[in-house]
């Protein structure tokens, strides 16, 4: 089994601040997915990273996958109470078969306070 | 979005009925999967499904059966549901498609509380 560990588990600060989550492993990933989830609802995805050393943005939020394909960040700048929520990576691992299985991490789960 | 609608939304059980839960999409995605979500633990794969017919198991599958019998459904069973099923379960999709580095698109999910 392919295990993904997430950290931290729970985050909490107030707004403007800046923070980072990490998402590590023993093993290589061909594609590692951070996701983010609102209470009551599934994952939604926000980035898809595929190439070792890859930083991608999304307006605030800069995602990089470890170059050696271990190993993810997801790093939100200047929080929002909008961000609030419990985010989530996932990986495919790289020797698996196909049919697209994820792993999960345990995900974070994020308070912004006003 | 995908349209992947799960049903029931909620559901309250008592230890060792039988109970079924309904995933229907309506992209024709060829792959589908149930997950459960439990506190601490994030997304855990139950069973898969890679066509029709087609089904296999994920890393928590003890006390669960799937079918597949139409593109469009994927139906997970707790063939006698035990307190240690009460859980969120998530119904995931994702296409066949080579660019789509395993996206997978999610249902709104179940609460299934066993009493």
């Amino acid at each position: 089994t392919q295990l993904l560990e997430q950290s931290p588990q729970f985050l909490s600060i107030q707004e403007g601040e800046n923070l980072t989550v990490y998402c590590n492993s023993s093993s290589v990933f061909s594609s590692l997915q951070w996701y983010r989830q609102e209470p009551g609802e599934g994952p939604v995805l926000l980035v898809t990273v595929v190439t070792g050393g890859e930083v991608k943005k999304l307006k605030r939020l800069t995602f990089q996958f470890g170059d050696a394909r271990k190993d993810s960040s997801l790093h939100i700048t200047a929080a929002q109470t909008g961000d609030t929520g419990l985010y989530l990576c996932a990986g495919a691992w790289a020797g698996g078969t196909s049919y697209g299985k994820l792993t999960f991490g345990q995900g974070t789960i994020l308070t912004v306070h006003p | 979005d995908a349209g992947i609608t799960q049903s029931p939304r909620h559901k309250v059980t008592e230890t060792g009925t039988p109970v079924t839960l309904r995933c229907h999409q309506t992209e024709n995605h060829r792959y589908m999967y149930w997950y459960r979500q439990d506190p601490g633990h994030g997304l855990r794969l139950i069973h898969y499904s890679y066509g029709v017919k087609d089904t296999d198991k994920g890393e928590v599958s003890d006390g669960y059966s799937v079918s597949r019998s139409k593109t469009e459904d994927f139906l997970l069973t707790l063939e006698s549901a035990t307190s240690s099923q009460t859980s969120v379960y998530f119904c995931a999709t994702r296409d066949s498609g080579g660019s789509s580095y395993n996206e997978q698109f999610f249902g709104p999910g179940t609460r299934l509380t066993v009493l």
